[in-house]
């Protein structure tokens, strides 16, 4: 069984700019969350998707959107990019939603802004 | 608020060493659910354990046993003759519990970094 796959891997921008991340789940599992990782604040929730809709939103600001399509992959935007969005984003899928499930996590896409 | 606090921001061993991560949490949620994950320099977050509220029975899986006990918040993880292919990033996690409306996400610890020495 294939594992979450994440594209890209890496990903340069420039600030002001705007991005896009895709997210593939494993096979069958409906929920997908995305968390970002920094040194400074460690790893963060952003928002958590399941059956196209968003269920959980983290603390961060409109810039970061997502969405989900009908066969479960997931997409994570955000737009006027800062220095400060340098990150390792990271994807989780898990079978339903909750917290009564495992969530498996992608390899993950490092963007840096320059 | 829902807490996770991982105070061991880095452990160096050798080879053989048993060693303990430590991880406290706090929530007002009475069902909830522990995780540990391992982050390789691969960066993907590799799950190990998940534990719910209602069972403190420790857990042993080959070299690595976890210890749960909701009288002091506290779910420690050990790696008995650690190798130095445990070295790497430790991280324990809580979800979002009902309380919270939160069910889906999982609140992270700093994270350990654990560098095993041969």
């Amino acid at each position: 069984k294939a594992g979450v796959t994440q594209t890209p891997r890496y990903l340069i921008k420039t600030r002001g700019q705007q991005v896009t991340l895709s997210c593939s789940p494993i096979s069958g599992h409906r929920s997908v969350s995305w968390y970002q990782q920094t040194p400074g604040q460690g790893l963060q929730f952003l928002f958590e998707y399941f059956s196209e809709t968003q269920r959980n939103k983290g603390n961060f600001p409109g810039r970061f959107s997502g969405r989900q399509f009908s066969n479960s992959r997931s997409e994570m935007n955000v737009s006027t990019l800062e220095l400060g969005d340098s990150a390792l984003y990271l994807c989780a899928s898990s079978p339903g939603q909750g917290m009564n499930t495992e969530a498996f996590f992608g390899q993950g896409t490092r963007l840096t802004v320059v | 608020a829902q807490k996770v606090t991982q105070a061991q921001t880095e452990i160096s061993v050798v080879e053989k060493e048993d060693v303990t991560l430590d991880c406290v949490y706090e929530t007002r949620d009475t069902t909830y659910y522990l995780f540990w994950y391992k982050q390789p320099p691969s960066g993907e977050l590799v799950f190990l354990i998940r534990r719910n509220s209602f069972d403190e029975q420790n857990e042993i899986s080959g070299r690595y046993s976890w210890n749960f006990q909701k009288s002091t918040s506290s779910f420690n993880f050990t790696i008995t003759a650690s190798q130095v292919v445990d070295s790497a990033v430790y991280f324990c996690a809580l979800s979002g519990g009902v309380f919270y409306n939160q069910g889906g996400k999982l609140i992270f610890g700093q994270g350990t970094e654990l560098s095993v020495k041969p």
